[in-house]
């Protein structure tokens, strides 16, 4: 059981570049979501999802994208990358009937 | 108006000592849950504790335990016995609603440094 797996664990943007930073659960969670931490700062939600197929927005979700569809897979995807994306990007995931989230190692990201 | 508030950004507290990180919160929504994550310098999130708005007794774990004070809307983290391993950035978060998923919000953390 390897929980919450995110890949990759660094990553280096150009400006403008796009990518998709993955996130996997091996736990049958329905609900999956994305969070960003900046320096000084608490966790951001991006956007969630309850389940394949469905997803919306949270607090922060302008320049970014996700899908959903698989129970496993949750990937965000940047679409322009710009220098205020700088930041540490969390995947988490829990049960809909469980509070407690699980969090993945999180991914660095660096937009130059 | 900030839905989590941690005005601590530091603390420091010697090893073996009790230390409480304090958290107000902000909110209209009677159900309501709050949670404590660590964060040490490796990065990870660890769930400490989970207090649930219509919970009538202070929630424990082990050495942790959340002061809930639900009319002045605080929810601080007591650590009893610190660690040299306790330290590390706790945030405080609280997830609105029973099923909104979408409205869940961290504080901005406080960094705790115990002393040997």
């Amino acid at each position: 059981n390897a929980g919450v797996t995110q890949t990759p664990k660094f990553q280096v943007l150009k400006t403008g570049q796009s990518m998709t930073l993955q996130c996997a659960q091996d736990m049958n969670h329905e609900y999956m979501s994305w969070y960003r931490q900046d320096p000084g700062m608490g966790l951001r939600l991006i956007h969630y999802s309850v389940g394949a197929g469905i997803t919306d927005q949270g607090e922060v979700p302008n320049g970014y994208n996700v899908s959903r569809s698989t129970t496993e897979d949750f990937p965000l995807r940047l679409l322009s990358a710009a220098p205020s994306q700088t930041s540490v990007y969390f995947c988490a995931s829990s049960p809909l009937t469980v509070y407690e989230q699980y969090f993945g190692p999180g991914t660095r990201l660096t937009v130059t | 108006a900030q839905k989590i508030t941690q005005t601590q950004p530091g603390m420091f507290v010697q090893e073996k000592e009790a230390v409480t990180l304090d958290c107000t919160y902000d909110t209209s929504d009677p159900s309501y849950g709050l949670f404590w994550y660590k964060q040490p310098s490796s990065g990870e999130m660890i769930f400490l504790i989970y207090q649930g708005s219509y919970d009538q007794q202070n929630a424990t774990e082990g050495r942790y335990s959340l002061n809930f004070q639900k009319a002045r809307k605080s929810a601080n983290l007591v650590i009893s016995a610190s660690q040299l391993g306790d330290s590390a950035m706790y945030f405080c978060a609280m997830r609105e609603g029973l099923y909104n998923f979408n409205k869940f919000y961290f504080g901005s953390g406080t960094k705790l440094n115990v002393k040997p």
